[in-house]
């Protein structure tokens, strides 16, 4: 069965350094995005992605962050600035299809800690 | 307004009992509302979900509950069983003229089913 893949699965960084989180979404799914859990909280949106341009991001997802897909492959998310307040679980997901009805399928998540 | 409430924040069932997890939302805008479950290190699965042109879905133990007028919603799980211990949430989100698949999650519910 097709799957999310993400990694890594856990990044220490230091506050203040760049961070680069990647996915790979299901081969044959257009419509990418990220999402955070801080520890004991909610799933958060963070951005939506389709052909190469951002569809749309949340108040969270600000200057400090940018998503890219380098490649037919991948998808990342990169943190220019790590905050201490970053640190959290970041999911991928993926869907085939755009709009509200269509299953968005997760990775298993990278847990980021900023010290 | 885009927030999605959840209760409870947890939850122990014997097995074989009933788990009844609810979620309120207050955006009339949103017309998509699925359940996610969650294991501890793997990332947020599709359960199951529901549109609002209808009051009841079922898909084996699992039901979705749908009520437009009060704008709540509930997961039933009938006949529950200790594999069914996880974390699970309730999301919304728009329609495909509003959103790009933008899901806004509910706090989670932490399910123990004991044998």
């Amino acid at each position: 069965e097709p799957e999310v893949t993400q990694t890594p699965s856990h990044q220490v960084t230091q506050m203040g350094q760049e961070v680069i989180l990647r996915c790979v979404p299901i081969s044959n799914h257009l419509y990418f995005y990220w999402y955070r859990q801080i520890l004991g909280q909610k799933v958060e949106f963070l951005v939506s992605f389709y052909n190469n341009e951002i569809s749309e991001k949340s108040e969270i997802f600000d200057d400090q962050f940018s998503v890219e897909r380098p490649d037919g492959s991948n998808f990342t998310l990169k943190i220019r600035s790590t905050k201490l307040e970053d640190s959290a679980m970041y999911f991928c997901a993926s869907s085939l299809r755009q709009g509200a009805r269509n299953e968005q399928f997760f990775g298993p998540g990278t847990r980021l800690t900023v010290l | 307004q885009q927030q999605v409430k959840q209760s409870p924040q947890s939850l122990i069932v014997q097995k074989g009992g009933i788990s009844i997890i609810n979620c309120a939302y207050e955006n009339t805008a949103f017309d998509y509302f699925p359940w996610y479950q969650q294991f501890p290190g793997k990332g947020p699965a599709l359960l199951i979900a529901i549109r609002p042109d209808v009051s009841e879905k079922k898909e084996g133990r699992f039901t979705i509950s749908f009520n437009k007028s009060a704008k709540q919603f509930s997961l039933h799980i009938m006949d529950s069983q200790p594999g069914d211990s996880a974390t699970y949430f309730c999301a919304a989100s728009g329609s495909y003229r509003t959103s790009y698949g933008k899901l806004t999650f509910g706090q989670g519910t932490i399910l123990t089913v004991h044998p």
